[in-house]
């Protein structure tokens, strides 16, 4: 079993729609990573978290630990949206980072 | 503040050849992790670079190597190529320990195709 899920693997919607994208895992950690990366390859960070919930711009990012798992919202999505957004989790036992497989959204005009 | 910086951009490359990748992290980040992702096997961690000493190492043969330079900037070299090598590699910078308490910084890539 991967230490770290994520669904859909790929998702495709219309402008304006709400979207979810989630991360679930199974082991201890000391953070969890947002990344988006665009066709091209450039990776940028969205968001890190340890507790709560962080919100930037019409992206909202939150974490449940008990859980261990973790969401990603877009609000209002826009075509501009599309790209693949990865889960990265940075574990309690050791440096190396554990990523997610990723999430293909294409938002549709 | 200059973001992380990557060259080449591209590179095609023959089998059996070496090739070198470099990385300029942002200006006072001393750590430098790099990455290969394909599209079969996702994201995965070569190694990682601090303070000019390797700190971690993922599970990739001795071809793959790397060094840091006392300014930071960090190469990476794969010697006798192989066509599975053709990869897009990253480059990751921090201040500290990478991503522990701090931001991801993520260069463009260099994408190496292997013929």
């Amino acid at each position: 079993k991967n230490e770290v899920e994520q669904s859909p693997q790929n998702l495709t919607a219309q402008e304006g729609e709400f979207i979810t994208i989630n991360c679930s895992y199974s082991v201890g950690i000391s953070a969890l990573h947002w990344l988006q990366q665009h066709p091209g390859g450039g990776i940028v960070s969205l968001f890190m978290l340890s507790s709560g919930k962080k919100k930037h711009g019409r992206l909202i990012a939150t974490i449940n630990i008990q859980e261990k798992h973790s969401s990603l919202h877009i609000t209002a999505s826009h075509p501009r949206d599309s790209a693949v957004y990865i889960c990265a989790l940075t574990p309690d036992s050791n440096y190396q980072l554990i990523w997610g497989a990723g999430t293909k959204l294409i938002i549709k005009p | 503040k200059a973001g992380v910086t990557q060259t080449p951009r591209y590179l095609i490359k023959t089998r059996g050849q070496q090739v070198t990748l470099s990385c300029s992290p942002i200006s006072g980040h001393r750590s430098v992790s790099w990455y290969q992702q394909t599209p079969g096997q996702g994201l995965q961690f070569l190694f990682e670079y601090f303070s000019e000493t390797q700190r971690n190492k993922g599970n990739f043969p001795g071809r793959f190597s790397g060094r840091q330079f006392s300014n930071s900037r960090s190469e990476m070299n794969v010697s006798t190529l192989e066509l599975g090598d053709s990869a897009l590699y990253l480059c990751a910078s921090s201040p500290g320990q990478f991503l522990v308490g701090t931001e991801a910084f993520f260069g463009q890539g260099t994408r190496l195709t292997v013929v």
